[in-house]
């Protein structure tokens, strides 16, 4: 199974900031990831397929890069409405396989 | 609106089973990969299973392999799980989500909990 590592595990920032995520794949993933945004007691929302490509109606701060087994997920400037756990999620191969999420909490 | 909606959870003793529902409305559930995904208390997210449109494929992670069965029935828009041999680590949320590769449209969550 291909394992995947996020980081940090938390993260503290202030509203206005720009923040980055990492997520490393234990192997060669391609492009095949995606990037979900979680408040508590709500599902999961997607964000980003395929490392850098935005779903439709998620605001433009959000942006993902990388290939192969590095990628980051920024949040160009930090709004309230952002603070949740993150999660990286990869679909090169099965099982498909998540992070163990970043939670972006208040300074 | 796309909506999904499971149901089915509840309380069950070790070595027990219970069957999911996830009603879908807004789309059409038959064009689409179905999964369910878990997460424990607290605790981050597991892909368990996924199925095919046509039903014809299914995949599974190794920790429910055996033991849990996803089926679909595309004339009532919905996906089902079926989880026999219940162990207390699959105390769960569960979540069914539309997809083949990643997850677009996700249900509520249904709370399965496996204790005696």
């Amino acid at each position: 199974d291909i394992q995947m590592t996020q980081s940090p595990s938390t993260l503290s920032a202030n509203v206005g900031d720009k923040v980055t995520l990492t997520c490393r794949a234990s192997q060669t993933i391609r492009s095949w990831l995606a990037w979900y945004q979680q408040k508590p007691g709500k599902a999961p929302h997607l964000l980003i397929f395929k490392a850098s490509i935005l779903e439709s109606g998620v605001p433009s701060r959000f942006s993902g890069s990388g290939s192969g087994t590095e990628f980051t997920l920024t949040i160009s400037s930090l709004q309230p409405d952002d603070f949740a756990t993150y999660y990286c999620q990869q679909y090169n191969s099965y099982p498909w396989t998540f992070g163990q999420g970043t939670k972006v909490e208040i300074k | 609106e796309v909506r999904l909606v499971e149901s089915g959870g509840g309380l069950v003793q070790p070595g027990g089973s219970l069957r999911l529902s996830c009603a879908a409305s807004g789309f059409t559930l038959s064009s689409y990969e179905m999964n369910w995904v878990r997460q424990a208390p607290g605790k981050g997210l597991e892909w368990i299973s996924n199925i095919s449109s046509s039903a014809i494929n299914t995949h599974y992670a190794d920790s429910v392999k055996g033991r849990f069965t996803i089926s679909r029935d595309n004339a009532k828009n919905s996906v089902y799980l079926q989880m026999n041999s219940l162990r207390a680590e699959d105390t769960a949320i569960y979540y069914c989500a539309s997809g083949d590769l990643y997850f677009r449209h996700w249900g509520q969550g249904t709370l399965v909990t496996v204790s005696s």
